[in-house]
């Protein structure tokens, strides 16, 4: 089986771009679709990019997603950073055995 | 429009078997490459995937829970249940179920049931 690394925390200000990156231990991160989810407190997750680059209708275009083959991660691009962005993001994807692997999570502050 | 409620108990002793339901609406688990699907998550920690069960009544269990948990399906009442058993304090967790599309997105959730184990 294989593990998704994210960083930690990530912070950053208004108005600015971050990215949080997603990298797969094992196998190519290419294999299986990667999702992304926002997760403010006390709600459940909700889609912010699926299938490695889309963006479900009302998410908006600020949010992009980008899948790397050289460093075998995907990326979570946020630009022009809201302080409603402020959430934890989880990146997902599947093994070979269709069981689902979340990320371990990346808290961004935007201050 | 797709919705989905969890339930259960919010309290649970050690070593006991904890349930939980997940009734959903506006998709039918007898329609193919529909699955629903229980992740977890502990206070301030990470989600944590737990189960899966699709249209075709296959299932999927977490590699490390596996001996534990049992999910299953009554198509009829949109239903899916979620048994755990010899439940430790270690499981005390918000309990989510999810509706999965074939591409392994998990587009809509429920809202979450908080289950505390202690005696």
């Amino acid at each position: 089986n294989f593990m998704l690394t994210q960083p930690h925390s990530v912070s950053e200000s208004p108005g600015k771009t971050v990215s949080i990156s997603c990298t797969r231990s094992s196998g190519s991160i290419g294999s299986n679709y990667v999702q992304w989810y926002q997760q403010r407190p006390g709600s459940s997750p909700t889609t912010v990019i699926y299938e490695d680059n889309k963006r479900p209708s009302g998410v908006p275009d600020r949010f992009s997603g980008s899948i790397d083959s050289s460093s075998n991660s995907a990326s979570l691009t946020i630009s022009g950073l809201k302080t409603e962005d402020e959430a934890d993001y989880y990146c997902q994807s599947l093994d070979s055995n269709n069981h689902a692997l979340f990320g371990g999570g990346t808290q961004l502050t935007v201050l | 429009q797709v919705t989905l409620r969890e339930s259960g108990p919010a309290l649970v002793a050690p070593t006991q078997t904890l349930t939980l339901t997940c009734t959903f609406s506006g998709f039918s688990l007898s329609t193919s490459r529909m699955s629903v699907s229980w992740i977890r998550q502990p206070p301030g920690k990470a989600l944590e995937w737990l189960a899966l069960i699709d249209w075709d009544d296959d299932k999927y269990y977490s590699t490390s829970l596996k001996t534990r948990l049992t999910i299953s399906k009554d198509t009829s009442k949109n239903k899916v249940v979620l048994t755990m058993t010899n439940m430790d304090p270690v499981d005390t967790a918000t309990y989510y179920c999810a509706h999965v599309t074939m591409g392994g997105h998990y587009d809509y959730w429920g809202q979450g049931t908080q289950v505390t184990v202690s005696s």
